[in-house]
């Protein structure tokens, strides 16, 4: 079985600090993850993924997020928050064994307070 | 929203009615996929098609019901049987298969209400 976790509903960060939004993953072999970021009423877009490889992930708008193995934790990072990046984010997995869906975090609601 | 298009954007039904929501895409995809979303659960699966003309159930595929005929569509029917429909759909896609590397793609949802 796969799951994925984000155990922050709210982050809240003042414009210009480093963000981060955790999330940790259970597979049973290797995995594939993402993170996407979705704003009101809106489709989620795609940030980044980790496929192989480099551990840090560089993505979309400057975000980046890095595969931590040991701690089975995928957490997205950004140096300098913007107000602009006020929005929900998803953390996904998938095992790279078998051939099952992604499966999707609950979500964390990202507050940048200008 | 990535070459998927949902409609209607806004749906309204009454108890009993079945609905359909459009899922289109136009990026050769082969995989497409149904979400639910709720406030606080996140996004839930509901089916998905991996190829013409087949699919599988999803975590939440009661009272739901789709076909693949083409490889550009993947309707969703809410059925009278859903208890509780209300939510936001989302349809999305992907070029591999559900367990490929590939990410996903997702159009701009469609918010169905139950009056």
């Amino acid at each position: 079985a796969q799951s994925v976790a984000q155990p922050e509903d709210q982050v809240n960060v003042a414009e210009g600090n480093p963000l981060t939004v955790k999330c940790t993953y259970s597979v049973s072999g290797n995995p594939y993850l993402f993170w996407y970021v979705q704003y009101p009423n809106r489709g989620l877009q795609f940030l980044l993924k980790y496929i192989t490889g480099d551990n840090l992930v560089k993505g979309s708008y400057g975000f980046e997020a890095e595969f931590n193995k040991s701690q089975t934790s995928f957490h997205l990072k950004k140096p300098s928050a913007l107000v602009s990046d006020s929005a929900l984010y998803f953390c996904a997995v998938r095992d790279k064994r078998g051939n099952t869906p992604l499966v999707f975090g609950k979500g964390t609601r990202l507050s940048v307070i200008a | 929203d990535g070459g998927i298009t949902q409609s209607p954007k806004y749906l309204f039904r009454k108890e009993g009615q079945n609905v359909t929501l459009s899922c289109e895409q136009n990026l050769n995809h082969d995989a497409m996929y149904w979400y639910r979303q709720d406030p606080g659960q996140g996004l839930r699966l509901i089916y998905y098609s991996q190829i013409v003309n087949d699919f599988q159930k999803g975590d939440i595929a009661e009272g739901y019901s789709v076909s693949r005929e083409k490889k550009e569509s993947f309707p969703l029917t809410v059925t009278s049987a859903q208890k509780n429909p209300t939510a936001f759909y989302l349809c999305a896609s992907s070029i591999d298969g559900a367990g490929g590397r590939g990410e996903q793609f997702f159009g701009p949802g469609t918010r169905l209400t139950v009056l």
